[in-house]
């Protein structure tokens, strides 16, 4: 069945980085674009970048624009996630989608990210 | 990048109807036809239950449908179910600058 699978939970000083994975199954990987998502605590969904996993094409979030970089390895079936210069209002959950340009019809687990001292 | 609007919270009872808002701009929901609807339980991944203003995936229950007039979305639940209470997010693809935008959730109480 289709289904990604992300990496574990993450804990982070102020100003590191952070690189999440995901790991697609179940289809053709570079047939689809995947998303990247956070979801602060108690917050709304926030739409962070997308890359077509068959050309590489990025698409980035105004609000991320050169803190984020998205990338995929099409041999590992697997997409990456690297935010840059965090801070503790980067705390959130980070999902990894499949899906069109417009949505996303498969969701990782989500991956915690923690910002703290 | 601006969100879409919902509102905070919506309710009904076993059987009845509930239609939820999603109000954006000419920039996102009022240019083009791809709207979408996510349900999320406590603690979950969100789920797709509309795409593209009003198809339904595989899987998902016809008392979900979608709609949309102007710069505003509706999500329809008839037929509430227990199961149905979540918190339902509206998404709509926004042109070549902010791409994809989100509403700020609407939590649903099946009373």
């Amino acid at each position: 069945q289709v289904q990604v699978v992300q990496s574990g939970a993450e804990v982070k000083n102020p100003g590191a980085s952070v690189k999440v994975s995901c790991k697609a199954s179940g289809y053709t990987f570079t047939s689809y674009i995947m998303h990247w998502v956070r979801q602060a605590p108690g917050q709304r969904l926030e739409w962070m970048g997308w890359i077509n996993a068959g050309n590489g094409n990025t698409k980035y979030s105004p609000k991320f624009q050169g803190r984020v970089t998205i990338t995929r390895d099409t041999s590992a079936s697997t997409v990456y996630m690297e935010l840059s210069s965090l801070t503790s209002e980067d705390t959130a959950v980070y999902y990894c989608t499949r899906g069109s340009a417009s949505y996303s019809d498969c969701w990782g687990q989500g991956t915690l990210v923690t910002v703290s001292s | 990048q601006s969100a879409l609007t919902q509102p905070p919270s919506a309710s009904g009872s076993p059987g009845q109807s509930v239609t939820i808002s999603c109000t954006g701009t000419s920039s996102d929901i009022t240019g083009y036809n791809y709207v979408s609807w996510y349900q999320q339980h406590p603690g979950k991944a969100p789920k797709l239950m509309i795409y593209e203003v009003r198809k339904r995936p595989s899987g998902v229950p016809d008392r979900f449908s979608g709609s949309k007039s102007g710069n505003t979305a509706s999500l329809t639940v008839s037929g509430l179910q227990a199961e149905d209470e979540a918190d339902y997010y509206c998404s709509s693809y926004a042109g070549s600058n902010n791409f994809v935008v989100f509403g700020g959730g609407t939590k649903l109480t099946v009373l």
